[in-house]
């Protein structure tokens, strides 16, 4: 059974600050990988979309690595700012299904502080 | 282009009573997926749906719980009778799913429902 565990659940920066989140996931065997944010109150926005075969992703200040055969995504977060505070989360697009469900972490509340 | 939608924001019943939440996918999305967090746990799977067929139910908790997708378009989850563990907020989610490699599912904001 595929589980994604997200560490820190919380973070709190200064404005500036480079920073990481950390995304692990028990069985390689996906399809895909996907980073999303959600603000308070509103539904999930998708940030990135890593396939099974690619190690890397990038998006403005946002930057998101894959190592599939250790289980691991890191999302890195460059200059941060205050309108980046919101919950991240992680879910994989695990092999063993239909492929129809996405299995998410618990998420990782960041705050950035002006 | 309109993205998912979800009807109610919020619902407030009784324990016993029913409730029914309904999602309006992006146009030209054949796969529509029910998702759920309870409080204190990780979003989870319910079901999905392609066009109107059931393609994968197994996230559904118990069979209290119905969905529907008439005609492939919107789709309801009833919740009847509602349990007080029923609590949390119910997302749908569409997609195109051309490949599995690529598909990105968009999400609607949510119905919060609270039984009390």
């Amino acid at each position: 059974k595929q589980e994604v565990t997200q560490i820190p659940a919380a973070l709190s920066v200064p404005e500036g600050e480079n920073l990481v989140l950390n995304c692990s996931f028990t069985d390689s065997a996906i399809y895909n990988l996907q980073w999303f944010r959600q603000d308070p109150g509103k539904g999930l926005t998708s940030l990135l979309l890593i396939q099974s075969s690619q190690r890397e992703q990038t998006s403005g200040r946002l930057n998101a690595s894959l190592d599939k055969s250790s289980g691991r995504s890191t999302l890195y977060i460059a200059a941060s700012q205050p309108g980046d505070s919101a919950t991240y989360l992680c879910a994989v697009r695990p092999a063993e299904t239909s492929g129809s469900r996405l299995t998410f972490g618990e998420g990782t509340q960041l705050t950035v502080n002006p | 282009e309109a993205g998912v939608t979800q009807f109610p924001s919020h619902s407030v019943i009784e324990k016993g009573q029913t409730v029914t939440l309904r999602c309006d996918p992006i146009s030209g999305h054949d796969n529509l997926y029910w998702y759920r967090r309870v409080m204190g746990k990780e979003i989870k799977f319910l079901l999905h749906f392609v066009k109107e067929s059931k393609q994968d139910e197994s996230g559904m908790p118990n069979n209290r719980f119905l969905a529907e997708r008439t005609g492939g378009t919107y789709s309801t989850l009833k919740v009847q009778p509602a349990e007080l563990e029923d609590s949390g907020v119910y997302f749908c989610a569409s997609s195109q799913r051309l490949a599995l490699s690529t598909d990105t599912q968009y999400f609607g904001p949510g119905t919060r429902l609270t039984v009390l």
